[in-house]
């Protein structure tokens, strides 16, 4: 079945420790997201990718990094320079149509011991 | 920033209509406006969506002010699985239009 599959689905860091979510779609979406959410909060845009080899910081980019070298993949680095990262990751991809509906992973928890 | 604004929370009874309404003042001409909700721990869930006319699906309605500046999105029969947060945005083309932003959406009670 088509869809988007993240993992891992849960996730636990140490301090000073990288560590990279992946995100695959099998659905020939352009378009891929990265959102952040923190407990009885919305959704803050991270990063996010149009096409292949192109991505464009969000509204809170700093402490992470991605890559986008296939269009089904759009992995997501959480580095040390990220204050406080525990929080539950989204990624999502559409179509760039606006008209088009977006689709969501299952999401990632993340928690820093 | 958000480029739609919705109140926190609304409640319901189980059985009733529940109309969530979702203000978008500076919306251009070829936005689209999307619902999607959102149940504890998952991701969000397409609701529906549309341009300019009223739309109807088997989860719901959206009603669309002539203006376009308001939408409203009505669950004709509140269930408890309807509980959610519910979030309206817009979904533009075109350079910045890509980037998107989800405000803090409602949060919907429904009593049984």
């Amino acid at each position: 079945d088509g869809g988007i599959t993240q993992s891992p689905k849960y996730l636990f860091r140490k301090e000073g420790q990288n560590v990279t979510l992946s995100c695959e779609q099998n659905l020939n979406h352009d378009a891929m997201y990265w959102y952040r959410q923190d407990p009885g909060q919305g959704l803050r845009l991270i990063y996010y990718s149009q096409i292949v080899n192109d991505f464009q910081k969000g509204d809170i980019a700093e402490g992470y990094s991605v890559s986008r070298e296939k269009k089904e993949s759009f992995p997501l680095t959480v580095t040390s320079a990220q204050k406080n990262p525990t929080a539950f990751y989204l990624c999502a991809s559409s179509n760039r149509d606006p008209g088009y509906t977006i689709y969501f992973g299952e999401g990632s928890w993340l928690t820093v011991v | 920033d958000a480029k739609t604004t919705q109140p926190n929370s609304m409640e319901s009874n189980e059985e009733e209509p529940v109309h969530l309404p979702c203000n978008h003042s500076t919306i251009s001409g070829t936005d689209y406006i999307h619902w999607y909700r959102q149940l504890p721990s998952q991701g969000p869930e397409y609701v529906i969506h549309g341009l300019t006319s009223n739309v109807n699906n088997r989860m719901a309605s959206l009603a669309i002010a002539e203006d376009r500046k308001s939408s409203t999105l009505i669950l004709h029969r509140a269930t408890l699985r309807d509980a959610a947060v519910y979030y309206c945005i817009l979904r533009g083309s075109g350079g910045s239009n890509y980037k998107l932003t989800f405000g803090k959406g409602t949060l919907l009670t429904v009593n049984p």
